[in-house]
């Protein structure tokens, strides 16, 4: 089974400031991409970004961004200038097995402090 | 457009009980899945579905069954509840998994989630 891992099983950041979020994940297959997505606190899954592998350039959506290493299958997440409604948990998950599954990692909770 | 909805919201039951969870989606996607989250844990495929008639397995398939009778409906049912069942169920959807290319991904729409509790 693929493994994915979130190192940070909370984080705190300061509004305003700046946070990066880690996953590395170990997959044979690198021909699909990463999603990150965003599990507040009234519990709905929010799709953030997406990076494609073959993708040259790092993703960016708004205050998004991703640092992607696809050498090092890494795929951090950045949220620029976070708000207070950023606080949530935040999961990374690439493609699973077969392609049409998406694996999800623990997670990492964000609390950002006003 | 509603986009994926999930009946019902919250259940309780009793071991041994059984029950239908209904998904539907409004836009047209092929392809369904049926997810559980637990504390502390992210999600976990259950079973999915990559176009009418058609249903697989996931990475937690026991105690569960599907069926995909028509494009827009996808139902997850537990034939005899355990406590271990006792989890929020979440439905997607998606046009076609995320390939290399950046402009041909689609991510997946979550619906809100059944919150189920077996006693």
């Amino acid at each position: 089974a693929q493994k994915i891992t979130q190192t940070q099983p909370g984080m705190f950041v300061q509004e305003k400031e700046a946070v990066t979020l880690d996953c590395t994940y170990d997959t044979s297959d690198q021909s699909y991409g990463l999603f990150w997505y965003k599990q507040p606190s009234s519990g709905e899954m929010i799709f953030l970004i997406y990076q494609g592998s073959y993708d040259e350039q790092n993703a960016t959506e708004g205050r998004y961004s991703l640092n992607f290493q696809k050498a090092r299958k890494s795929a951090n997440l950045v949220i620029s200038a976070s708000q207070l409604g950023d606080s949530a948990m935040y999961f990374c998950a690439p493609p699973g097995a077969g392609s049409y599954q998406l694996t999800f990692g623990k997670g990492t909770k964000l609390s950002v402090i006003p | 457009n509603a986009g994926v909805t999930q009946t019902p919201k919250f259940r309780v039951l009793k071991t041994g009980q059984s029950m239908t969870l209904l998904c539907a989606q409004d836009m047209n996607h092929e392809y369904m899945y049926w997810y559980r989250q637990d504390p502390g844990m992210g999600l976990r495929l259950i079973h999915y579905s990559v176009g009418e008639g058609t249903t697989a397995k996931g990475e937690v398939p026991d105690g569960y069954n599907v069926s995909r009778l028509k494009k827009q409906n996808f139902l997850l049912g537990l034939e005899s509840a355990a406590p271990s069942q006792t989890s929020v169920y979440f439905c997607a959807s998606s046009y076609e998994m995320g390939s290399g290319s950046r402009s041909s991904y689609n991510e997946q729409f979550f619906g809100p989630g059944t919150r189920l509790t077996v006693l």
